[in-house]
């Protein structure tokens, strides 16, 4: 079945140190998307990409990174420089940008140790 | 810039009542609209779209009406079960140069007693 998988599904980060969250999809959509969502305040866009080795800061992009390097494939790094990382944290793709629905990973959630 | 605004929740309903989740929306350009379902420690599955006014989206009993004069997209649904116990949210996709990305709203809790 065609989907997107997220890992790990609970993670956990000491202080000074970076994470990286891992998202594949098998849907061969060409658009990525990474959100962060934490209680009472929706989905924020952190990063997206339209196409492979191209992606653009969202809303909400200070301390983290990306890389888009395979199609499949669009890893979010949560930095050090993140100070408020504890969230569940969502990837999305989409056929393309614009209206096309987005289908959903099952999150990971990232706790400060 | 774009966003939406959904009721507040949680909100705690008895099984077999109707339910309607409100939902307005602000958008540069002439957006699709989307419902969306969380249940606890899961991703967002899409419950219903709409992509132009008057356009109504259905799926499992739930309805909502793309409504461009009222900017609204309330979800419906006539007998709710315990099982429809999940977060939902509102979002909106703007084709007018806005964000990119679905605009989410904040959600509303909703709770069903047996």
């Amino acid at each position: 079945d065609g989907g997107i998988t997220q890992s790990p599904k609970y993670l956990f980060r000491k202080e000074g140190q970076n994470v990286t969250l891992s998202c594949e999809q098998n849907l061969n959509h060409d658009a990525m998307y990474w959100y962060r969502q934490d209680p009472g305040q929706g989905l924020r866009l952190i990063y997206y990409s339209q196409i492979v080795n191209d992606f653009q800061k969202g809303d909400i992009a200070e301390g983290y990174s990306v890389s888009r390097e395979k199609k499949e494939s669009f890893p979010l790094t949560v930095t050090s420089a993140q100070k408020n990382p504890t969230a569940f944290y969502l990837c999305a793709s989409s056929l393309d940008r614009g209206r096309q629905p987005q289908h959903f990973g099952d999150g990971t959630r990232l706790s400060i140790l | 810039g774009d966003s939406v605004t959904q009721m507040e929740g949680p909100v705690t309903l008895s099984e077999e009542a109707f339910l309607t989740i409100n939902c307005t929306y602000t958008a540069t350009g002439y957006p699709s609209l989307f419902w969306y379902v969380q249940y606890p420690g899961e991703g967002l599955q899409l419950l219903l779209k709409a992509t132009k006014a008057d356009d109504k989206g259905s799926n499992k009993g739930f309805e909502a009406t793309y409504r461009k004069e009222t900017t609204s997209f309330h979800l419906e649904k006539g007998s709710v079960q315990v099982s429809d116990s999940a977060v939902y949210f509102c979002a909106l996709s703007d084709t007018g140069g806005g964000a990119d990305g679905l605009t989410f709203g904040k959600g509303t809790h909703l709770i069903i007693q047996p």
